[in-house]
């Protein structure tokens, strides 16, 4: 079946120990997303990349970084993570960006910072 | 900035019995999604609405987009213990076809059996 799948399901780490999050899709889609979303809250929008073309939201710490090698893989590194940074992270895709289409999401990753 | 503002914030149903969440927006909405997350995991897309008086189904739950194009409401007919879950509704939060989607708080539904 066409998914999204994200790596590890869940990851701990340590206070200002770099980590990388994977997000890979078989749906051949244009878009991928990552959200961030703390305990009891909204999914927030981090950044997105329309196919190579990084878009990154004007809030997002200079922390949170990604790459998109190839249209099938992405990747979140938080470069030095820190206790507040505790949360599911969510990655999305989507055909394109219009309004014409849904995004579809993965399972998430759960991150604790110890 | 457009806001979601959803209500009831929770929700408790006897299993069989009929309910309805409502999100409302603070500007016109040009495409509206109804999501539904189980704590812990990712989003489930259910429907995506766009026309005024727009009306979708799925099996048990339907969603309209009021003819105004401000307000949703995401109906559940005969609850059952499987539609318990947090349902988001989403919106296109960008000042054109940016793919950023707001949410919002989320509806906490629970179904007693």
């Amino acid at each position: 079946d066409a998914m999204v799948i994200q790596n590890p399901r869940y990851q701990v780490t340590q206070f200002g120990k770099p980590v990388t999050l994977s997000c890979s899709q078989t749906l051949n889609h244009n878009v991928m997303y990552w959200y961030q979303q703390k305990s009891s809250q909204a999914p927030k929008l981090l950044f997105h990349y329309y196919d190579k073309d990084f878009n990154n939201e004007a809030d997002t710490p200079d922390n949170f970084q990604s790459r998109r090698p190839n249209t099938s893989f992405c990747f979140l590194d938080i470069r030095s993570p820190g206790l507040g940074d505790a949360a599911m992270y969510l990655c999305a895709t989507s055909r394109e960006t219009d309004r014409a289409g849904a995004q579809y999401f993965g399972p998430g990753t759960r991150l604790l910072v110890l | 900035s457009q806001e979601l503002e959803q209500s009831p914030q929770s929700l408790i149903v006897q299993e069989g019995k009929n309910l309805t969440i409502n999100c409302t927006s603070s500007k016109t909405l040009y495409g509206l999604y109804w999501y539904k997350q189980k704590y812990g995991e990712g989003l489930i897309f259910l429907m995506m609405l766009q026309k005024g008086g727009e009306e979708k189904s799925h099996e048990k739950i339907t969603a309209k987009l009021d003819e105004k194009k401000q307000q949703s409401s995401l109906h559940i007919t005969a609850s059952q213990p499987s539609h318990a879950g947090i349902y988001l509704c989403g919106a296109d939060g960008g000042s054109g076809n940016t793919g950023k989607l707001i949410f919002g708080q989320g509806t906490t539904l629970q179904v007693k059996p």
